[in-house]
This record gives C-alpha cells, sequence and structure tokens, in this order.
C-alpha cells in the first residue's frame, strides 16, 4: 500500500533562516506530487506541483522554492523565511496520468518568529 | 476567488443528528470530490462524485450533485463526536490536468 511522509512534524524558526521541508511516497511509481499551504482555518493554497524528475511548476511567486531529486521525494525550500511564510505546509501525491483523488502526508505545522 | 466554496463555514449540532454541507462551483468540472481534515492534519479523501452522476452513498455518507446549479452537498447522517472535522469540497481546475482546487471548508462540531 502507499504512505507517504513528511517530516519535520513541527518548525519553529527564526526570520531570515533557511528552510526545509521533507516529502517522501513510498508503493507506487511516477506519482504527481503537490505541495499546499493552509492558513489556520482556511483552505489549501497550492504552491508547488510536480510530475517527474525535476518538473517543478509554480503556482504563486513567493518566497519558496521547491525540487523533486528522486522519483518520490519533494522538497520545499527557503533561502530566507519570512514572517509570512508561518503556516500548515502538506504535501500530497496523484496518480500519473491526471488521476483525481489526492493522498496527504501529515503536515508540517511552521512557525516563523 | 475558489472555484468551490463550501457553506456553512461552521455548523455545530447534536451527536445523532444529521449534517448537511453545501459547496458551490464556478466552471463546468468532470469530478468533484470531499475530503475530511481533522484538526492538524492532513486531508483524507471521502468521496468523489462524477458529472455524470447525481447522487453517491458511502457509509453515512451522501454525496449529491446538481451541474445545472453547479453545486454539490455532503450529508452525514447519524452524526458522531468523531466526526467533527473540517470537510472541503475540491473541483478540477480549468484545463484540465491534475491541478484541484479547494474551497475554504466547513468545520463540523458534534457535541456529544
Amino acid at each position: 500500500s502507499q504512505t507517504i511522509h513528511q517530516w519535520p512534524a513541527t518548525l519553529v524558526q527564526p526570520v531570515g533562516s533557511p528552510l526545509s521541508l521533507e516529502c517522501t511516497v513510498e508503493g507506487t511509481s511516477n506519482p504527481n506530487l503537490y505541495w499546499y499551504r493552509q492558513a489556520a482555518g482556511r483552505g489549501l493554497q497550492l504552491l508547488f506541483y510536480s510530475v517527474g524528475i525535476g518538473q517543478i511548476s509554480s503556482e504563486v511567486p513567493q518566497n519558496l522554492s521547491a525540487s523533486r531529486p528522486q522519483d518520490r521525494q519533494f522538497i520545499l525550500s527557503s533561502k530566507k523565511l519570512l514572517l509570512s511564510d508561518s503556516g500548515f505546509y502538506l504535501c500530497a501525491w496523484s496518480g500519473a496520468g491526471g488521476r483525481e483523488t489526492q493522498y496527504f502526508g501529515p503536515g508540517t505545522r511552521l512557525l516563523v518568529l | 476567488s475558489q472555484q468551490g466554496e463550501e457553506d456553512p463555514q461552521a455548523l455545530s449540532i447534536q451527536e445523532g443528528e444529521n449534517a448537511t454541507m453545501n459547496c458551490s462551483y464556478k466552471t463546468s468540472i468532470n469530478n468533484l470530490q470531499w475530503y475530511r481534515q481533522n484538526s492538524g492534519r492532513g486531508l483524507v479523501h471521502l468521496i468523489l462524485i462524477r458529472s455524470n452522476e447525481r447522487e453517491k452513498h458511502s457509509g453515512r455518507l451522501r454525496v449529491t450533485l446538481d451541474t445545472s446549479k453547479k453545486s454539490s452537498s455532503l450529508l452525514i447522517t447519524a452524526s458522531r463526536a468523531a466526526d467533527t472535522a473540517s470537510y472541503f469540497c475540491a473541483t478540477p481546475r480549468g484545463g484540465g490536468g491534475f491541478k484541484t482546487i479547494f474551497g475554504a471548508g466547513t468545520r463540523l462540531f458534534v457535541k456529544a
């Protein structure tokens, strides 16, 4: 069966520090991968998605970047965090070829102080 | 504005009552999904209904889709305290492919 992992679960970082959040998927090949951000009590904002290794599409201009160094690994990064980067970050995967259902990781809560 | 918008934003009911949440969307879709999120957790897929379906059931869940009104509803029957969560509808973003737009969600609180 497929599983998706995210770490860390919680992170407190000072403004201006770098960020690296990792997401890995097991039990499937060539998944579509997604990074979302969720503000408290709100819906999900799609940040990045990837259909394959090295293929990254950005949805909104921001202080973040994403990379996909391996088929089932998706990394969210920042060189210098801003206060506004605080939020709940969710990684998700879906089957290749436009499969609709997305499967979410447990999320990382980031607090930038 | 978002493709899918849920209504109400929040709902508080007693255990055993039914809970109904609505979702409206703007553009034509080929499917609509409902997800659930427990506080501080990831989303869990509940049900997908296709544009050629009007109603779908899964356990205590009943989803309807009215493409003429561009709306969907999620009914949870005989609610339990464990149903307390946020519920999101999700629709494909225009242009095809696999990108999905999530609404802001309905926060359901079921009192024991």
